[in-house]
């Protein structure tokens, strides 16, 4: 079955710097997504991206946070400045053919921001 | 506005019984319904989906669900509980009129008991 992948499994940093959380997506998938979710709460919905752009995010996604596919196969969300309440799980996934299809889920990076 | 809701954050029941696991959507355009299942410390596992094709869809590990639409739900269901069933189940809507985005439910945790 084919395998999102994510890296680190789980990042500790300090607030207020930067982390970069990396994922490698399922090759010939087209659209691509990260969701957080906060210990014990819901998975939600950060942002999609699609032919190099992103073309949804939700208002957790603010200026702190940016994404990009710096080489084609990774996809990396960046947050800037790092906050107590950015402490989550988060994942990225992708779906074989655009919307409708189910989305293959990475293990997910942990962040813990002290 | 779109939405998931799942009723009962905690569902328990006795190994060998019914699971019945509640899911309804809030939305004013056909969805595609999903449920996703995450064990301790794992990222999230495709259940079951339903794209508009058949309203009763079978899954992995025994479980299905049914696609009502005057109810506006996507129950799971799984005729005899296992106890290696005990998770986090998560519902999920998406739509066509969006980019593929996913709208998760609350969660449900299933507890099974010997």
């Amino acid at each position: 079955e084919p395998e999102v992948t994510q890296t680190p499994s789980h990042q500790v940093t300090q607030m207020g710097q930067e982390v970069i959380l990396r994922c490698v997506p399922i090759s010939n998938h087209l659209y691509f997504y990260w969701y957080r979710q906060i210990l014990g709460q819901k998975v939600e919905f950060l942002v999609s991206f699609y032919n190099n752009e992103i073309s949804e995010k939700s208002e957790i996604f603010d200026d702190q946070f940016s994404v990009e596919r710096p080489d084609g196969s990774n996809f990396t969300l960046k947050i800037r400045s790092t906050k107590l309440e950015d402490s989550a799980m988060y994942f990225c996934a992708s779906p074989l053919a655009g919307v409708g299809n189910e989305q293959f889920f990475g293990p997910g990076t942990r962040l813990t921001v002290l | 506005a779109q939405s998931v809701t799942q009723l009962g954050s905690h569902v328990s029941v006795s190994e060998g019984a019914l699971v019945l696991l509640r899911c309804n959507y809030s939305s004013s355009v056909p969805p595609y319904l999903f449920w996703y299942v995450q064990y301790p410390n794992q990222g999230l596992q495709l259940l079951l989906k339903y794209t508009s094709a058949a309203t009763l869809v079978k899954g992995i590990n025994g479980f299905e669900a049914e696609f009502k639409k005057s109810e506006t739900s996507f129950h799971l269901t799984k005729p005899s509980a296992h106890m290696s069933d005990a998770a986090e189940y998560f519902c999920a809507v998406s739509f066509s009129s969006n980019t593929g985005k996913l709208i998760f439910g609350q969660g449900t945790t299933l507890q099974v008991k010997p």
